[in-house]
């Protein structure tokens, strides 16, 4: 079944520690996405790419890195976590001339 | 600035009636416009789009109705059902852009 997959589901990490999400899809799509959202707020854009070896910087991405050397594979590294990074981080593709997203179910990260 | 906006942070709806979600927008170069539903712990899961050179989509119980002059889109689902409870997300493009956000509006539907 085609989907996409996001690990962990939850983390709990301490302050300092390098951390890397892993988000993988199955379905072919070019565009993969990630976006922050904190509880009552809507979605930051932080890293979106539209094809292997090509990726842009959203709203957010000042602290956190992305690769795209395999298509179905864009992996997000915060480099040094802080408690302001705790925050659920979602993943998303979606195929060249489709707009709607397809999301992963989430990491939710929790910095001590 | 939030480009997309929805000024309702919840709203509550008896089972089998209307419920209405609305979004506002201040980028008048956006072309597309998505719903997103998102429970607890889960991503978001698409629900309805339209694009803007039409004013009303329609899907099930699920309509979409656009009023560009206004800036403005709201989400009607009749009728609506428990399993409606979620919270939901209005989103924007313009061409090939990755997808704006709104806050969200929690919907919870009342047996």
């Amino acid at each position: 079944e085609a989907d996409i997959y996001q690990t962990p589901r939850y983390l709990v990490i301490g302050t300092g520690k390098k951390i890397t999400l892993e988000c993988s899809q199955t379905m072919g799509h070019d565009k993969m996405y990630w976006y922050q959202q904190d509880p009552g707020m809507e979605l930051h854009l932080i890293h979106y790419s539209y094809g292997v070896n090509s990726t842009e910087k959203g709203d957010l991405s000042s602290e956190s890195t992305v690769s795209r050397i395999r298509t179905e594979h864009f992996p997000l590294t915060l480099e040094s976590a802080r408690p302001s990074h705790t925050s659920q981080y979602l993943c998303a593709s979606s195929e060249i001339g489709n707009y709607g997203y397809t999301f992963g179910s989430g990491t939710r990260l929790t910095v001590v | 600035d939030q480009q997309v906006k929805q000024n309702s942070p919840s709203l509550s709806v008896q089972e089998g009636r209307i419920s209405i979600l609305n979004c506002d927008y201040t980028n008048s170069m956006f072309d597309y416009f998505l719903w997103y539903k998102k429970y607890p712990a889960e991503g978001p899961t698409f629900l309805i789009s339209i694009s803007s050179i039409k004013d009303k989509n329609e899907d099930g119980r699920f309509t979409v109705f656009l009023n560009k002059s206004a800036k403005h889109l709201s989400l009607h689902i009749v009728p609506s059902q428990p399993g409606d409870s979620a919270v939901y997300f209005c989103a924007a493009r313009t061409g090939n852009t990755p997808l704006v956000f709104g806050k969200g509006t929690r919907l919870s539907v009342i047996a």
